[in-house]
């Protein structure tokens, strides 16, 4: 299996802040990455597919990038809305496999 | 707008077999470039995949079940479904459908549309 490993595994930040998540993967995935953000009690919701594809609807400060094994979601600037939990994912291999989350609090 | 609702019992006795089912509403399951998922979350943890199945009844699941899950599809009702046989305290999780989309024709492919997710307790 490809385990995916995000770092850190919870930050506090500002509104307003830029926010960076990392994702690595155990062997490569090309760019077979994908972030989620997920709220207390509700499913999770895609926000970027391909690594650095935003699915339409999700605002643009969110953005992902990377390719291989490392990758990085970057919210340019973190709203009230933003504080959850985000969840990278591997859909290069199966079983496909999610990160262990990162939780962004507020400061 | 395709939703999806998960359905089944709340709690199930230890070495019982968990059944869920997900009916998709606003579009036909009877589509090419979708699998349908199954995910789940235990308690205060992450995301563990359990496996997919495509309209034509093809399937894939997670290794880490043992031979545990059985996911099947009705394309007359438009839902799909979840047999976990054997359950312990450890299937204790929250269980969510999800819609898998390949993206054009990129090879890309991603879980773009959730259920609200169902409670299973493994109990007796």
């Amino acid at each position: 299996d490809t385990q995916m490993t995000q770092s850190p595994s919870s930050l506090s930040a500002s509104v307003g802040d830029r926010v960076t998540i990392s994702c690595r993967a155990s062997q490569t995935v090309n760019a077979y990455v994908n972030w989620y953000q997920q709220k207390p009690g509700k499913a999770p919701k895609l926000l970027i597919y391909a690594a650095t594809s935003l699915l339409s609807g999700v605002p643009s400060r969110f953005s992902g990038s990377g390719s291989g094994t490392d990758f990085t979601l970057t919210i340019s600037s973190l709203q009230p809305e933003d504080f959850a939990t985000y969840y990278c994912q591997q859909s290069f291999s199966s079983p496909r496999t999610f990160g262990q989350g990162t939780k962004v609090e507020i400061k | 707008q395709v939703q999806l609702q998960e359905s089944g019992p709340g709690l199930v006795k230890p070495s019982q077999t968990l059944s869920l089912t997900c009916t998709v509403s606003g579009g036909t399951i009877r589509t090419d470039g979708y699998y349908w998922s199954w995910i789940r979350q235990h308690p205060g943890k992450g995301l563990e995949w359990i496996g997919f199945i495509s309209h034509r009844g093809s399937t894939y699941y997670n290794p880490s079940l043992q031979g545990r899950a059985t996911i099947s599809v009705d394309t007359s009702e438009n839902r799909f479904s979840l047999n976990l046989n054997s359950v312990t305290a450890a299937d204790t999780a929250v269980y969510y459908c999800a819609r898998d989309h390949y993206f054009d024709n990129t090879g890309y492919d991603a879980f773009d549309i959730w259920g609200q997710g169902t409670t299973v307790t493994v109990s007796s």
